[in-house]
């Protein structure tokens, strides 16, 4: 696609219920990174792939979240059994190739999350 | 780990005008980049500038430029003939030559008066 696609655009669910966000890179990038913001504050790195392989998940803030990608394209930010703390906005980025701090990551809009 | 401080939660200019948003890192490493990003009220991130850590010479584009002091740690954006469009919120970020997770600042809200 033109551009790096996240959905859904919002999603409020209950405190205690799964949540799955999705990523849809930009065709053909390698790397691909989740960021969590908070109102107010900067992205928060979670975790990045680089093909299908998760290379690092050190911003993870528990077990309860979970990423994939398992084809090397798309991915999923699962965050299960959901607690109001969870609420922001979950944004992905890619870039075409793997490593390389050079590299420019292209921003998705993001997914505001809600948790009551 | 590394570190990006924005200290000015808030900074207003007028239309034309230059203003200055200042950021400092912490960091023990030699080799990295420092963007900036800007977030308007649609809540995109874009891309401002970007500097090489081994680079003397301060990166520019257009109107925007920066002042790269690296024995500091210090890495202000500058912005030239202020314009309506540059209302947003602008983050500082360090990347690290050696792994792919960016850190950002808390953010500088602009605003700029006509």
């Amino acid at each position: 696609g033109a551009g790096v696609s996240q959905s859904p655009r919002y999603k409020v669910t209950k405190r205690g219920q799964d949540v799955a966000l999705r990523c849809d890179p930009i065709s053909g990038h390698v790397s691909l990174y989740w960021y969590r913001q908070a109102l107010g504050q900067g992205p928060e790195f979670l975790t990045y792939f680089n093909y299908e392989a998760q290379q690092d998940k050190s911003g993870l803030p528990n077990d309860r979240f979970s990423a994939e990608r398992p084809e090397g394209s798309i991915s999923t930010l699962t965050i299960q059994r959901t607690e109001q703390r969870d609420s922001a906005m979950y944004r992905c980025a890619s870039s075409l190739v793997p490593s390389g701090a050079r590299e420019k990551l292209f921003f998705g809009s993001g997914t505001q999350l809600s948790v009551l | 780990a590394q570190t990006v401080t924005q200290s000015q939660p808030e900074m207003s200019v007028q239309e034309a005008e230059t203003v200055t948003l200042s950021c400092t890192y912490d960091t023990s490493e030699s080799d990295y980049y420092l963007f900036w990003y800007k977030q308007p009220p649609s809540r995109q991130m874009i891309l401002v500038i970007r500097q090489e850590a081994y680079k003397q010479q301060n990166a520019t584009e257009n109107r925007f430029s920066v002042n790269f002091q690296k024995a500091a740690k210090s890495f202000s954006l500058k912005i030239s003939d202020s314009q309506l469009g540059d209302a947003a919120m602008y983050f500082c970020a360090y990347r690290s030559y050696n792994n792919n997770d960016m850190r950002f600042g808390a953010g500088t809200r602009l605003t700029v008066k006509p």
